[in-house]
């Protein structure tokens, strides 16, 4: 298996809705990353778990809360979100810790904040 | 100087003809440079990568040479196609962070 994998595709939630996206890779990759991007826009990173522990918080608001429950798997819980929060998030895994490996993404979730 | 630029912002070439692409960095350290594809609704995808230890790369019709004197490295784009067409991002690896930092993009039309 050579993928990344994300659910849901799509994703709409009103502003005091509480949902999580979800990742999956089995390539046996130890680091994992959350990122958005607006239209048009380089992915922007929000964290990173290496060997499933935090190790990069981009000063991302509280309301985005990341979970790896293992080395396989990682979650972005969501709540109270804004508006301007509507974007693609995408999840990528690279081999080993981070630095130096390639980066694989996932399709990503495409979230609107109505 | 974890910053890079990224040029053009946007490119349109006749199918056939050649695409180049631009992009310059800061961080002398930084040893690893990717490029990314992204075509519209889709996920960014790994095209080619280079590290410091060579010049240049090449994958068919594509290739990319890093200039780490200059801090800049390129993509070259051969005998464009319109399945070419695509936002093409170039990265590097802050040295200091391990985190990519991407350029801003370019958009890439190619006209049959």
């Amino acid at each position: 298996d050579t993928e990344v994998t994300q659910t849901p595709k799509h994703l709409v939630m009103g502003m005091t809705n509480k949902k999580s996206l979800k990742c999956e890779q089995h390539m046996g990759h130890r680091a994992m990353y959350w990122y958005k991007q607006k239209a048009k826009k380089p992915p922007e990173l929000m964290f990173v778990y290496s060997y499933e522990k935090l190790s990069i918080n981009e000063s991302v608001p509280s309301r985005f809360s990341p979970e790896c429950p293992n080395s396989s798997l990682l979650n972005l819980h969501l709540h109270a979100l804004q508006p301007e929060d509507s974007a693609l998030y995408l999840c990528a895994s690279s081999q080993g810790g981070t630095g130096g490996y390639e980066q694989y993404f996932g399709p990503g979730t495409r979230l609107t904040v109505t | 100087g974890e910053n890079v630029e990224q040029h053009p912002s946007t490119l349109s070439v006749q199918e056939g003809d050649s695409a180049v692409i631009k992009c310059t960095y800061s961080d002398s350290a930084s040893n690893y440079f990717p490029w990314y594809k992204q075509e519209l609704g889709k996920r960014p995808q790994l095209i080619i990568d280079i590290r410091s230890n060579v010049g240049e790369k090449k994958d068919q019709r594509i290739a990319v040479t890093l200039n780490k004197t200059a801090k800049h490295f390129s993509l070259h784009i051969t005998e464009t196609q319109p399945e070419d067409s695509a936002v093409y991002f170039c990265a590097h690896l802050a040295s200091n962070t391990g985190k990519l930092i991407f350029g801003q993009g370019t958009t890439l039309q190619v006209k049959p």
